[in-house]
């Protein structure tokens, strides 16, 4: 089976830095993806590893380390825009389907 | 790219009727497609794996029966919710994986109501 860990919330202020963690338990690993979803619409495609490093976006950068079957969401110069759920995801053994971390709420206060 | 559409985008049925929702990927041929449920504050729910021209994958507690999926070309999926009833209401959401490629593209999702 594969389970995916995520802080439920996370509150900051526009311009901060926010940093959302991630782990995983699966029984095969071929990826770490990040999705934010605001609320009413459905997810959009933020970032994926699939080797150890930090991948880097523009605000938004994400790392993985597999040994320690961990990753983060970095968002850099946080805006108010930014207020949405945002979820980690994994590929399973098979490598066919994902499963979705529980999401974490985040919301930029002024 | 990589855009995918879902219809229709909401849709409110009385209880016992079937509802088909569209997914198709725009601009990019998807090898395969997935099916999602999401409950208000929950995160998304994998119900079934499709590849075109076979028959969907369902995962556990998914009832095939109630759920139809059919892939029938590189660019389309249906997803039929059959005999609907008020606790099959939900945000239903689509998305495609490009062939070769690890990323998941999304609909825009389908809101269900059955009455």
């Amino acid at each position: 089976g594969q389970s995916l860990e995520q802080p439920s919330e996370v509150t900051a202020v526009e311009g901060a830095i926010v940093q959302i963690n991630c782990t995983y338990q699966t029984s095969g690993f071929y990826g770490l993806s990040w999705y934010q979803q605001h609320d009413g619409g459905a997810p959009t495609f933020l970032s994926y590893n699939a080797l150890d490093g930090l991948e880097e976006t523009g605000r938004f950068s994400s790392f993985l380390s597999r040994s320690d079957s961990y990753g983060y969401l970095l968002l850099q110069e946080l805006q108010m825009k930014d207020s949405a759920s945002y979820f980690c995801a994994v590929r399973d053994n098979y490598g066919q389907n994902f499963v979705f971390g529980p999401g974490t709420r985040l919301s930029v206060l002024p | 790219g990589a855009v995918v559409s879902q219809h229709p985008s909401w849709v409110i049925c009385k209880s016992g009727t079937s509802v088909k929702i569209e997914c198709r990927s725009l601009d990019f041929q998807a090898t395969t497609m997935f099916w999602y449920r999401q409950f208000p504050k929950q995160s998304l729910m994998l119900m079934a794996t499709s590849n075109e021209g076979s028959k969907a994958t369902y995962e556990q507690g998914v009832e095939k029966d109630k759920f139809l999926i059919n892939h029938a070309s590189l660019t389309l999926s249906t997803l039929t919710v059959t005999s609907a009833h008020p606790e099959d209401s939900s945000f239903y959401i689509c998305s495609a994986r490009r062939r070769s490629t690890d990323t998941q593209y999304f609909g825009p999702g389908t809101r269900l109501t059955v009455l």
